[in-house]
């Protein structure tokens, strides 16, 4: 069965970095064609779509956020991170993993994500 | 970025209901366009790919048609379960946008 879970902080203060971590199971992040993508949805709002990265390790970021935006993998441990810099409030969502797994590199499966909310 | 930009932004149906809801690319992909279906406080889950392949598991009722920039999903006999929002999505390029969503709600 392949599952991903998100993992951080729940409350982060502006200015600071977040960093979160999407664990796999039941597939490898070196498996050909697997990629995961981090997207995040404030509340009441729609899907938007962060950064992914490939099994080849390729990357592949928002335009709007690419600066303050980072993902990588650790193989080993089946985890994927993000981090996203200089945390302002309109960063406050609903973070998910989602692991490209079918053609067109649609997403296939999902974790329940983890809500961030920014804040003094 | 390709801009994807769904209509409506919402509609009412009633159950049994046939829908169709459009998504607009700002730039040929052709068929490289994914829907998903997100139920409040839940993870979105995929429908369709590829614009017209049905996702193992999804009902029939689902289809999505379309190629190059002008796509639609389909739900021919709308379902209790159906009311929800759904998401247009590009991966054309690697840097994937969705569209604004479209949320049906009950009439």
């Amino acid at each position: 069965q392949v599952t991903l879970k998100e993992s951080g902080p729940v409350l982060v203060k502006p200015t600071e970095t977040l960093t979160l971590t999407c664990t796999v199971s039941g597939f490898s992040l070196s498996d050909a064609r697997m990629g995961v993508s981090w997207i995040r949805q404030p509340p009441g709002k729609a899907l938007e779509w962060l950064a992914h990265i490939y099994s080849n390790d390729g990357k592949a970021y928002s335009t709007s956020l690419k600066s303050r935006l980072s993902i990588s993998k650790d193989t080993s441990k089946s985890q994927v991170v993000l981090t996203l810099t200089n945390m302002d409030p309109v960063d406050t969502a609903t973070y998910y993993c989602a692991r490209v797994g079918l053609a067109r590199d649609a997403f296939d499966v999902w974790g329940q994500g983890t809500m961030v909310t920014v804040s003094s | 970025d390709i801009q994807m930009t769904q209509s409506p932004s919402s509609l009412s149906a009633s159950v049994g209901d046939r829908i169709t809801i459009t998504c607009r690319a700002s730039q040929y992909i052709s068929n490289y366009l994914n829907w998903y279906q997100q139920q409040p406080g839940k993870a979105p889950q995929v429908l369709i790919y590829g614009a017209s392949t049905l996702h193992s598991g999804v009902p029939s009722r689902f289809s999505g048609s379309g190629s190059g920039t002008d796509f639609t999903l389909t739900i021919s006999g709308l379902q209790p379960e159906d009311f929800a929002t759904y998401y247009c999505q590009q991966t054309y390029i690697n840097v994937k946008t969705f569209g604004q969503g479209t949320k049906v709600e009950v009439k």
